[in-house]
């Protein structure tokens, strides 16, 4: 167990719909990374968020959105979703350095039909 | 050219076999080198990590970095089936992880 969690596990849901992934850090760790993995593309960055602030961005749509509130916790929003966002979602969390480590969640499954 | 580059073929090998896996990259900005094992797509776990050129031990795990060409590596000795699973290289700087593709080793008993 990583420390990291993530919910829901698995998420069906028809296209065009709107969705909220939530992930809670490990306790203590002020950074939060989210990933989305399908198989053809393997493990993409999404964004990454320090302290409440984003700190960082990647390959993240613009019908996507992220959030890290005062707890930490975050949550990556998902809209207008199309069958091509159908991939398995990772957050993960590290301390104040890199040297602290990244640590992922189990992830969460997202089926748009 | 994509920033890290890892041959996704899967790699199967005889149990007690020497597991080889590679990957290149292209931005010097990458200062921190890692492996991470993913069984099922399951959450990857961090195998091991170094920000240095040369090697690095740590049981049957050999971590090898060649900065000047970009080149890290990852070596399990005495392979066994349990480990099978997806190794992923991924590189840290800029505030930012990126991962190679992953390759699936499979352990034949």
């Amino acid at each position: 167990d990583s420390g990291v969690t993530q919910t829901p596990k698995h998420l069906i849901t028809a296209t065009g719909q709107r969705v909220t992934l939530r992930c809670s850090p490990r306790s203590g760790d002020l950074s939060v990374y989210w990933y989305q993995q399908s198989l053809d593309q393997g493990l993409q960055f999404l964004i990454q968020y320090y302290n409440g602030e984003e700190r960082a961005k990647g390959n993240i749509l613009e019908r996507f959105s992220a959030q890290q509130f005062p707890d930490l916790h975050s949550e990556l929003n998902l809209s207008s979703l199309e069958l091509g966002d159908s991939a398995l979602y990772f957050c993960a969390s590290s301390g104040q350095g890199w040297e602290n480590t990244i640590y992922f969640g189990e992830g969460s499954w997202l089926t748009v039909v | 050219q994509k920033e890290v580059e890892q041959d996704p073929g899967p790699l199967s090998v005889p149990e007690g076999a020497i597991v080889s896996l590679n990957c290149t990259y292209s931005n010097s900005a990458f200062q921190y080198f890692m492996w991470y094992r993913q069984y099922s797509r399951k959450g990857p776990e961090l195998l091991m990590y170094t920000y240095s050129s040369g090697n690095k031990e740590d049981g049957r795990f050999t971590a090898q970095v060649d900065k000047s060409s970009k080149y890290i590596s990852l070596f399990i000795r005495d392979s066994q089936p349990s480990d099978s699973a997806t190794y992923l290289c991924a590189l840290y700087g800029n505030n930012r992880l990126a991962f190679g593709k992953g390759n699936q080793v499979v352990v034949i008993p």
